[in-house]
């Protein structure tokens, strides 16, 4: 049972471009969470997504960041436009059910560096 | 709003001996969950323990184990006998109870380095 995939590992934009974060949640699991993660800092919450909803964006940057949970396929966070302060390490948690129940498990993250 | 306090950005401990982490947290909610998470330099984050607020024992997982106060709002970890392994950073997480909140609210992390 393979845990949270995130791909890819490492992501380098050059400003203006566009990122593509993609997240496989673990099998069986149908609520996905994305955090960011600056340097020397905790993760910060972005948005909590269940099978195509979004349920809580609150963390989400109003513009450039947008995310989805397709029926089918892996959940996406995309960035448009890069700009240096996106860079930062972006993590997938997912969950089974709503995850102050239930254990959220963390993929390994995307690295992505903006030059 | 919730705020997660590390106040220890560093420690370091011998191999075998007990180190304390400690956390400290703001919240006007009477109902929620807190975590110890780690992340080793593989970035992968790796929950460790989980308290309940609620209930008044203190969780434990093997050699870790939590001090939870609540009227002090503190939730510091232990870690016994430690390990090279346990060498990682050290998140603290609140999360409220209820509704469709899923976001956990992390602190800035201890950084851990077990010496042999």
């Amino acid at each position: 049972n393979a845990g949270v995939m995130q791909n890819p590992r490492h992501l380098v934009r050059r400003r203006g471009q566009e990122a593509r974060l993609r997240c496989s949640p673990m099998k069986g699991h149908s609520h996905v969470y994305w955090y960011r993660q600056l340097p020397e800092e905790g993760l910060k919450f972005m948005v909590y997504l269940q099978k195509e909803n979004i349920i809580d964006e609150s963390g989400m940057p109003k513009e450039r960041f947008s995310a989805e949970f397709p029926k089918e396929g892996p959940s996406i966070l995309r960035i448009q436009q890069v700009v240096r302060g996106d860079s930062a390490a972006y993590f997938c948690a997912s969950s089974a059910a709503w995850q102050g129940n239930t254990e959220a498990f963390f993929g390994q993250g995307t690295r992505l560096t903006v030059v | 709003a919730q705020t997660v306090t590390q106040s220890q950005p560093e420690m370091s401990v011998q191999e075998a001996e007990t180190v304390t982490l400690s956390c400290t947290y703001d919240t006007s909610e009477n109902n929620y969950y807190l975590f110890w998470y780690k992340q080793p330099p593989s970035r992968q984050m790796i929950l460790v323990i989980r308290q309940e607020a609620y209930k008044q024992q203190n969780a434990t997982e093997n050699r870790f184990s939590v001090n939870f106060q609540k009227a002090a709002k503190s939730f510091s970890l232990k870690i016994s006998d430690s390990q090279l392994g346990d060498t990682a950073m050290y998140f603290c997480a609140f999360m409220k109870h209820g509704g469709s909140q899923g976001n956990l609210i992390f602190g800035k992390g201890t950084k851990l380095s077990v010496k042999p």
